[in-house]
């Protein structure tokens, strides 16, 4: 079952914060963050697994709220690097580790 | 070290013929993924093997799309025979990681465009 990204679209300026959610309607094991610029193959941020943990390297960072079957992705002071497309991967407790990437959330940030 | 290599890089076909894409992991991930990615979407799991045993291809069009993992190291995904709906990229992962615990490492991918 495919985890339900939003917003599917937003536009910063550089400096601005963002948000990105998903949700799985499923009991989750996992919750995997990359990043896909025009073109490029995915690229991985962070995994983050039950236990309602929370993940960050430099100001990227995650939530992962397992009650709620949700994970947050948190941009603080974006810069023009983060554009691309964001999708969060779910893996759901008893799948034998089956990785099922979200919509995606396209990203643009601007001067 | 080297990352996931994939070949071909482009590819372009016409309806009812077939196609093949070869993939090499990292060396010593046990996991390997082919995922479909249709442009505007995510990517979609076709086949999960761990070493050279499935996994999961439960998304898998096996009446015209095989797999295979020989030895438990290079992959090949083949299409016969190819239909429009199947222009894509291709992408293979591997990972070092098991059980949903391990981070995806992406080929280039190979992009297909069926005429």
């Amino acid at each position: 079952q495919q985890p339900v990204q939003s917003p599917q679209a937003v536009i910063l300026r550089e400096g601005e914060d963002a948000v990105i959610n998903c949700s799985s309607s499923k009991a989750l094991y996992s919750v995997h963050w990359y990043r896909q610029k025009h073109g490029e193959a995915p690229v991985f941020l962070m995994i983050l697994l039950k236990g309602g943990e929370q993940k960050g390297h430099d100001k990227i960072s995650a939530s992962f709220n397992e009650k709620k079957q949700q994970s947050s992705l948190y941009l603080t002071a974006s810069q023009l690097s983060y554009s691309g497309t964001y999708f969060c991967g779910t893996v759901h407790t008893g799948t034998a580790s089956k990785l099922t990437f979200g919509t995606g959330t396209r990203l643009q940030v601007t001067l | 070290e080297a990352g996931v290599a994939q070949s071909p890089r482009y590819k372009i076909i016409e309806k009812r013929q077939s196609v093949a894409f070869w993939c090499n992991p990292i060396s010593g991930h046990a996991t390997l993924y082919w995922y479909q990615q249709i442009l505007g979407q995510g990517p979609k799991l076709l086949i999960q093997f761990q070493n050279n045993g499935v996994v999961d291809d439960s998304q898998l069009p096996k009446d015209r799309f095989s797999a295979e993992r020989l030895k438990g190291v290079d992959s090949t995904l083949k299409i016969q025979p190819a239909k429009l709906e199947d222009s894509a990229v291709y992408l293979c992962a591997s990972s070092p990681g098991t059980g949903g615990r391990g981070d995806l490492h992406f080929g280039n991918g190979t992009r297909l465009t069926v005429t």
